[in-house]
């Protein structure tokens, strides 16, 4: 069964570092997003992804934040310049454009600390 | 607001009995609505999902939700559950077929033998 993907497992960064977060959806979808969970907290919405282009992000996705899909098979999540803050786990999802139900796929996450 | 209210944070049972995760969400439009289980250590994986026509929802593991739109709730049921059920389990809602996914803060349940 196809599934989403993420790179590394667990990250760990000086404060002030840039860090580029991996994702490799499901290859036959269009949407993409990225969520992050702060430890013992809920699971919040970053970004989503569309035809090469941001379609909506929240307050969280500032200007250090950017988003890529540099070929055709990953999606990257870029941290510029890291904060203490940033520590979280990263989920990525995926969606085909077909269905009309908004199911994503979560990948297995990335565990970002930030020293 | 859109937003998703999980009622308890923790709830503890005891193996083989029944549970009820609670699920209450805002929302002045239509809603497809969602109940993902992440175990420890683990991603985020969808056990059912809400989306129109039956209430009532039948999901993996033997879970299941019902849909109650006059109360806005979508709470989440099994008679009997396993120690294999401990995790975290979050209620979520979106609004249209390629909007984020808001989700609610998350219930832990813990099964003791």
């Amino acid at each position: 069964e196809p599934e989403v993907t993420q790179t590394p497992s667990h990250q760990v960064t000086q404060m002030g570092q840039e860090v580029i977060l991996r994702c490799v959806p499901i290859s036959n979808h269009l949407y993409f997003y990225w969520y992050r969970q702060i430890l013992g907290q809920k699971v919040e919405f970053l970004v989503s992804f569309y035809n090469n282009e941001i379609s909506e992000k929240s307050e969280i996705f500032d200007d250090q934040f950017s988003v890529e899909r540099p070929d055709g098979s990953n999606f990257t999540l870029k941290i510029r310049s890291t904060k203490l803050e940033d520590s979280a786990m990263y989920f990525c999802a995926s969606r085909d454009g077909e269905t009309s139900y908004n199911e994503q796929f979560f990948g297995p996450g990335t565990r970002l600390t930030v020293l | 607001a859109q937003s998703v209210t999980q009622l308890d944070s923790q709830v503890p049972v005891f193996e083989e009995a029944p549970v009820e995760l609670r699920c209450n969400y805002s929302s002045s439009v239509s809603v497809y609505l969602f109940w993902y289980v992440q175990y420890p250590n683990q991603g985020l994986q969808l056990l059912l999902k809400y989306l129109s026509g039956s209430t009532l929802v039948k999901g993996i593991n033997g879970f299941e939700a019902e849909f109650n739109k006059s109360q806005t709730s979508f709470h989440l049921r099994k008679p009997s559950v396993h120690i294999s059920d401990t995790a975290e389990y979050f209620c979520a809602v979106s609004f249209s077929s390629a909007s984020k996914i808001i989700f609610g803060s998350g219930t832990r349940l813990s099964i003791r033998p």
